[in-house]
């Protein structure tokens, strides 16, 4: 299986900072990685997929990029609702999930 | 708008079948491009793929779960199922249900709100 392997697990920022979280495979995926974002008690929410591609109604600030094994979330202006924990997953089978990274308020 | 829905019990005895439906709604589960799947978080960890099925294709099993897990579907109600035998301790999670959109940018899409089911005598 391909294991995704997120950085980092954790980070505190403050409103207005640019946050970037890093999700890299074990393997080339080629560009089928998507992102999501979880609130507590809440299901995920996709955010991108297809590496870059930002889901309908996904806020602009919230890009992806990368390819072959590395693939870079960045959040350009934390805002107050960014405050999660975000996932990476990749598809070929098995699917898997990166470990995810909790953005705390700092 | 497609919804989803998870039902079934939450507390399961050691050994014995986890058995949870997800029902869908504003949309078919015939529809091709899409399978149906199942996902589970336990209490305070991340995400793990279960298996996940479609009306044209098979299902797909994780590896460390395909002698005990099955995923099918009830094209008559429109909903499908996860059946997960011989249960321990380890499969207490919360379990969630999500379309899975096949295709060159492969994604889940649509999640039920989650189903916490824990494994306990």
């Amino acid at each position: 299986a391909i294991q995704l392997t997120q950085s980092p697990s954790s980070l505190s920022a403050s409103v207005g900072d640019r946050v970037t979280i890093t999700c890299r495979a074990s393997q080339g995926i080629r560009s089928a990685l998507a992102w999501y974002q979880q609130k507590p008690g809440k299901a995920p929410k996709l955010l991108i997929y297809g590496v870059s591609t930002l889901e309908s109604g996904v806020p602009s600030r919230f890009s992806g990029s990368g390819s072959g094994t590395d693939f870079t979330l960045t959040i350009s202006s934390l805002q107050p609702e960014d405050f999660a924990t975000y996932f990476c997953q990749q598809f070929h089978t098995p699917l898997t999930f990166g470990g995810g990274t909790k953005v705390e308020i700092k | 708008q497609v919804q989803l829905q998870e039902s079934g019990p939450g507390l399961v005895k050691p050994s014995e079948t986890l058995s949870l439906t997800c029902t869908v709604s504003g949309g078919s589960i015939r529809s091709g491009g899409f399978y149906w799947g199942w996902i589970r978080q336990p209490p305070g960890k991340g995400l793990e793929w279960i298996g996940s099925t479609s009306f044209t294709g098979n299902p797909y099993y994780m590896p460390s779960l395909t002698s005990r897990v099955t995923v099918s579907l009830d094209t008559s109600k429109n909903q499908f199922s996860l059946q997960l035998s011989s249960v321990t301790a380890a499969d207490t999670a919360l379990y969630y249900c999500a379309r899975l959109l096949v295709g060159d940018s492969p994604r889940f899409d649509y999640w039920g709100q989650g189903r916490l089911v824990t494994v306990s005598s």
